[in-house]
Order: C-alpha cells, then sequence, then structure tokens
C-alpha cells in the first residue's frame, strides 16, 4: 500500500527553467494539497483541490499552477523557477477536508 | 500574519521524564487540532489530535491539552524515548484547511 507518492524526490534547476512535480495516491482520497516547507516558516499551503477536476489557491500561490485530471493525481506546476523557490515541496491527500492529512515524503528543489 | 505558532524552535528532554510541547493560535474560528511528527528525509505523520470541545484528549503516551480561552494547545509525552526525537508540528482546522505551525524540534537525550 503506497498511499501518497511523490516524484522526484529530488532536482536542481536553473532560474528559468520550468518543471512538474508528480503527486499520486492510492486511497481514493477527494481532497488534495500541495505544501512547502522553509526553515522557521513551517507547511505553507500553495493550492489544493477538493475533487476531480477542482483546484484552489492557498496562502502562497504566486508562481505555481496545478492541475487534477484525475482523482489520484496532483500536478505541481513552476512555469519559471526562481530561487525564493528553493524548498521541499510536500504532497498530501485526506478523505475529509482539512482533516487526516496522509503526507508524500517529499521532493527537495533548489534552483540555483 | 502567523495564526498558528509554536515560540520553542527547539526542545532537549532527557529520556524517560515528560516533553511538553507548546502551540498558539489567534483565529478563534479554528474547531480541530492535530499534532504531526517528522523525521528528517520523511513526510509529517498524524500523532494526535483534539476537537475544541474537548479539553484533553489521550493516546498512550501522548496527551494533547486544549486551553479554548488561553487559545494553546500543548502536546505531552510521558515518558520520552529516543525514537520521539523529531520535529513536532501542531496544526488548527477551519474545516476548509489546517494551518501548520512553525514546527519544534524535539531531541531526546539518553
Amino acid at each position: 500500500n503506497a498511499g501518497v507518492t511523490q516524484t522526484p524526490k529530488f532536482r536542481v534547476l536553473k532560474t528559468g527553467q520550468s518543471m512538474t512535480l508528480l503527486c499520486a495516491q492510492d486511497m481514493n482520497h477527494e481532497y488534495m494539497y500541495w505544501y512547502r516547507q522553509d526553515p522557521g516558516m513551517g507547511l505553507r499551503l500553495i493550492h489544493y483541490s477538493v475533487g476531480e477536476g477542482t483546484t484552489a489557491k492557498g496562502e502562497v500561490p504566486d508562481g505555481y499552477n496545478v492541475s487534477r485530471l484525475k482523482k489520484q493525481n496532483f500536478l505541481l506546476g513552476l512555469e519559471s523557477a526562481a530561487p525564493s523557490q528553493t524548498s521541499v515541496y510536500f504532497c498530501a491527500s485526506s478523505y475529509k477536508q482539512a482533516y487526516g492529512y496522509t503526507f508524500g515524503s517529499g521532493t527537495r528543489l533548489t534552483v540555483v | 500574519d502567523q495564526q498558528v505558532k509554536q515560540n520553542s524552535p527547539s526542545l532537549s528532554v532527557q529520556e524517560g521524564r515528560i516533553s511538553i510541547l507548546n502551540c498558539d493560535y489567534t483565529n478563534s474560528m479554528f474547531d480541530y487540532f492535530l499534532w504531526y511528527k517528522k523525521y528528517p528525509a520523511e513526510g509529517p505523520t498524524f500523532l494526535i489530535s483534539i476537537s475544541s470541545i474537548k479539553d484533553k484528549n489521550e493516546d498512550g503516551r501522548f496527551t494533547v491539552f486544549l486551553n479554548k480561552s488561553a487559545k494553546h494547545l500543548s502536546l505531552h509525552i510521558v515518558p520520552s524515548q529516543p525514537g520521539d526525537s523529531a520535529v513536532y508540528f501542531c496544526a488548527a482546522s477551519t474545516r476548509e484547511k489546517l494551518t501548520f505551525g512553525t514546527g519544534t524540534r524535539l531531541t531526546i537525550i539518553p
């Protein structure tokens, strides 16, 4: 039982490059979330989805886009990476909104 | 605007003693509170939660206390064990989203 799987686990980007982070869950959860973790800032919500085909902005959405074309997948895109987007990104899913999250193991992204 | 605050970035406790982690919040609309534990290179995992209609919830060595009038919650771990060394995040829910604190790194000293 995989739970929440994030790919890739590590990535180094040059400023201005684009990339997509993939989150996949096998628990049939309706709700999915993308967070970023930075030192001294905790976990901050980037975007979230309350079901297939839906997305919504969180606290820090600027510079990111998301898509939820399939219920099990939630993609996070960086159109033009900036050094300020260097962070650890966590995806989470839940069966009930804002409750009982299951997190992936994270993606460490460095933008140089 | 940090609605959920953990004012102690780190805490060291002797093995076998009590660990107390604290969390303060400002939004009175929060109605559910959770604690997550995070080991290095892993995602956070759920530890224990409490509804705003309760003031205490216990699960084995872990107890969470909620003081609504003070907008304060705490996590007690008794007795502390080496495997408890991790970063602990408190989180608060408005039923729409979870807001996380900044985390406290707990180190258990053998």
